[in-house]
């Protein structure tokens, strides 16, 4: 079946920028996701990329896909520590459901 | 306007209570689901509903009954839940479940089962 992978953890300092990776493993993805979510909340769209663009940027955020690779990341610029929580990446697999990964707790530290 | 919103924010309830979970969406989406996430876990899928009609349900113990009374509201009743069933309960709407169209999520009812 369909997998997504995520780091767990990841640490930054206040000001820095912030690179999420996820890799997933269905080739059939049409879109890919990022959500937040905030402790004890529920989980906020933050972007979506189409499988056939390389590249979105949002303001501080930049999403790059590689879909030979299967690789997704999402860039935050300038992090600030209302960014602190955990991102999960997702994808749609052929049917109705979304597959998430499991999800990556992003610190920001002063 | 892109708000889920659910009620209650919060519910503790004992192992004999029957109780009920309501979400809302008032942007004309066709697809509604609930997912429940354990602390520190992505969302599980548990049920899709699809123009008002149950399409998917993943294998979700029958102590969990939902319900799609119209296409703008969800609830998911509940009755002689387990401990282990205490988790974040998270609606979603999207416009339509082809896989392909982004799901908007509500910000969840914490549920506690003592």
């Amino acid at each position: 079946g369909e997998d997504v992978e995520q780091s767990l953890f990841l640490s930054v300092r206040e000001g820095d920028s912030s690179v999420i990776n996820c890799t997933y493993t269905d080739s059939s993805s049409t879109y890919l996701y990022w959500y937040k979510q905030e402790p004890g909340a529920g989980l906020q769209l933050l972007t979506y990329i189409f499988s056939n663009m390389d590249m979105k940027q949002d303001q501080r955020l930049t999403v790059l896909l590689n879909k030979k690779d299967k690789h997704l990341s999402l860039r935050i610029a300038d992090t600030q520590t209302g960014d602190s929580a955990i991102y999960f990446c997702a994808e749609t697999d052929r049917g109705q459901n979304f597959v998430f990964g499991p999800g990556t707790r992003l610190s920001v530290l002063p | 306007d892109t708000e889920v919103t659910q009620t209650p924010k919060h519910l503790v309830m004992g192992m004999t209570n029957k109780k009920s979970l309501k979400c809302e969406q008032h942007m004309g989406h066709r697809a509604m689901y609930w997912y429940k996430q354990k602390a520190k876990k992505p969302p599980e899928l548990m049920f899709v509903y699809s123009y008002e009609k149950l399409s998917i349900n993943e294998s979700v113990p029958s102590r969990f009954s939902p319900e799609c009374p119209n296409s703008s509201l969800l609830n998911l009743h509940l009755h002689a839940l387990q401990p282990e069933d205490s988790a974040l309960y998270l609606c979603a709407s999207s416009q339509n479940s082809g896989g392909t169209d982004t799901q908007y999520f509500g910000p969840g009812t914490r549920l506690t089962v003592l």
